[in-house]
């Protein structure tokens, strides 16, 4: 099936401690996003990525860091200066260029305990 | 309709209603508008969107207005279902070529009873 997988579904991460988020996608899109959410709110922007090799920062990029050496993959570090780093995780996806849909993940739960 | 807060607005409607979601947009220039549905511990699904040289779209079901005038969204669900209820967001793109950067509006409950 096409689509776009995030792991995992849940992540656990003790303070101080920096921890990777995986999205894989199938789309053949060019460009991917992280987004945060946070409980009651809407989601906001982390960074994103037009294609392989390149992204620019969103709204909210300190304390995490991405990368995309691949076209099917953008992982997204969340870092030790992430002061609140509790949060949902979206990861999606969509065709450059083209004003069509972002296809979105099922997203990754970041408890930091 | 949404606003800025911790407290989602909400809506409750009856197995059968019409439903419709407000969203008030802040950018003036944005060209790409798009409303997606949120269950619970889930990404956000699409559901319809609209560009900006259109005042009106339909798909199945669920309609999308656009008033540029007053920077104004809404989305118009037809014969509500329970599997309608969700969180609704409306979000905008403000120009570019990547239409996955979008501006989140807060969201709003929607509640389905049957």
């Amino acid at each position: 099936d096409g689509g776009i997988t995030q792991s995992p579904k849940y992540l656990f991460r003790k303070e101080g401690q920096n921890v990777t988020l995986s999205c894989e996608q199938n789309l053949n899109h060019d460009a991917m996003y992280w987004y945060r959410q946070d409980p009651g709110q809407g989601l906001r922007l982390i960074y994103y990525s037009q294609i392989v090799n390149d992204f620019q920062k969103g709204d909210i990029a300190e304390g995490y860091s991405v990368s995309r050496e691949k076209k099917e993959s953008f992982p997204l570090t969340v870092t030790s200066a992430q002061k609140n780093p509790t949060a949902f995780y979206l990861c999606a996806s969509s065709i450059e260029g083209a004003d069509t849909e972002a296809f979105f993940g099922q997203g990754t739960r970041l408890t930091v305990v | 309709g949404e606003s800025v807060g911790l407290h989602l607005p909400t809506l409750s409607v009856q197995e059968g209603d019409n439903s419709i979601i407000n969203c008030a947009y802040s950018n003036s220039a944005s060209d790409y508008f798009i409303w997606y549905k949120q269950e619970s511990g889930k990404g956000p699904q699409f559901i319809i969107d609209i560009r900006s040289n259109m005042d009106k779209r339909q798909g199945q079901r669920v309609t999308v207005l656009l008033n540029k005038t007053v920077k104004h969204l809404s989305l118009q669900i037809a014969a509500t279902q329970p599997g309608d209820s969700a969180v609704y967001f409306c979000a905008e793109n403000a120009g570019g070529t990547s239409y996955g950067k979008l501006t989140f509006g807060q969201g709003t409950i929607l509640t389905v009873h049957p």
